[in-house]
């Protein structure tokens, strides 16, 4: 059974600090990380993905993943209140496959 | 067009009511895939295509539930004898098979 978790959350940081999102996911053979942002009402959006050990940076946004651990994570750093979304954590299986396997995703507050 | 496309954004259905969804992914996106978002939870995977064929379905619900992509291109969910538990976003989301996938904006399905 392919399970990825994440804390539901709300978590809430005020404007200007670093969020730091995570999720950890049973499968050990899963290749390729992404993480999504959802607001309220809307698609989910993809803003990071990462398939190999350590951190991946794009703009305020760093990747990290740990394949020993299975455990990846999201920092956000200089958080803007426009960052408040429901952030979801995708999981698959492996590099020819296409089915993501979601989180249930946490929703990230950011308070100005 | 510029982005995946579903219709109609909204549909209200009784009990036992057939419903279909249509699905225009992004123009030359090979790979398709349904998924099921019940609210505050993470999407939850239905069905993939490559081009017209369906390579995976393991997540349809039941035999109620069937999926189609004739041509390769737009997609269309068909869910039969509607029930209460069917009350979900339906997204659908296109790739070029690089598993970055775009979602569009979804089906709000409610059935009364």
């Amino acid at each position: 059974q392919k399970e990825v978790e994440q804390n539901s959350g709300p978590l809430s940081v005020p404007e200007g600090a670093i969020a730091s999102l995570n999720c950890t996911y049973s499968d050990r053979g899963s290749q390729s990380f992404f993480w999504y942002r959802q607001y309220s009402g809307k698609s989910p959006e993809l803003i990071m993905f990462i398939y190999s050990n350590g951190d991946k940076e794009d703009g305020r946004f760093t990747a990290q993943l740990n394949k020993a651990s299975q455990y990846v994570s999201l920092l956000i750093r200089d958080s803007q209140p426009s960052d408040s979304a429901t952030y979801l954590c995708a999981v698959n299986l492996d590099n020819y496959g296409q089915n993501f396997v979601f989180g249930p995703g946490t929703r990230l507050s950011v308070l100005p | 067009g510029a982005g995946v496309s579903q219709s109609p954004r909204y549909k209200v259905a009784k009990r036992g009511q057939d419903v279909a969804l249509r699905c225009d992914p992004i123009s030359g996106h090979v790979s398709l895939f349904w998924y099921q978002q019940a609210l505050g939870q993470g999407p939850e995977f239905l069905t993939y295509f490559q081009n017209e064929a369906q390579l995976d379905k393991s997540g349809l619900p039941s035999d109620r539930f069937f999926a189609e992509r004739p041509e390769g291109s737009v997609s269309t969910l068909k869910i039969q004898r509607t029930q209460q538990e069917d009350s979900a976003v339906y997204l659908c989301a296109s790739s070029l098979g690089d598993r970055k996938a775009f979602f569009g904006q979804g089906t709000r399905l409610t059935v009364v």
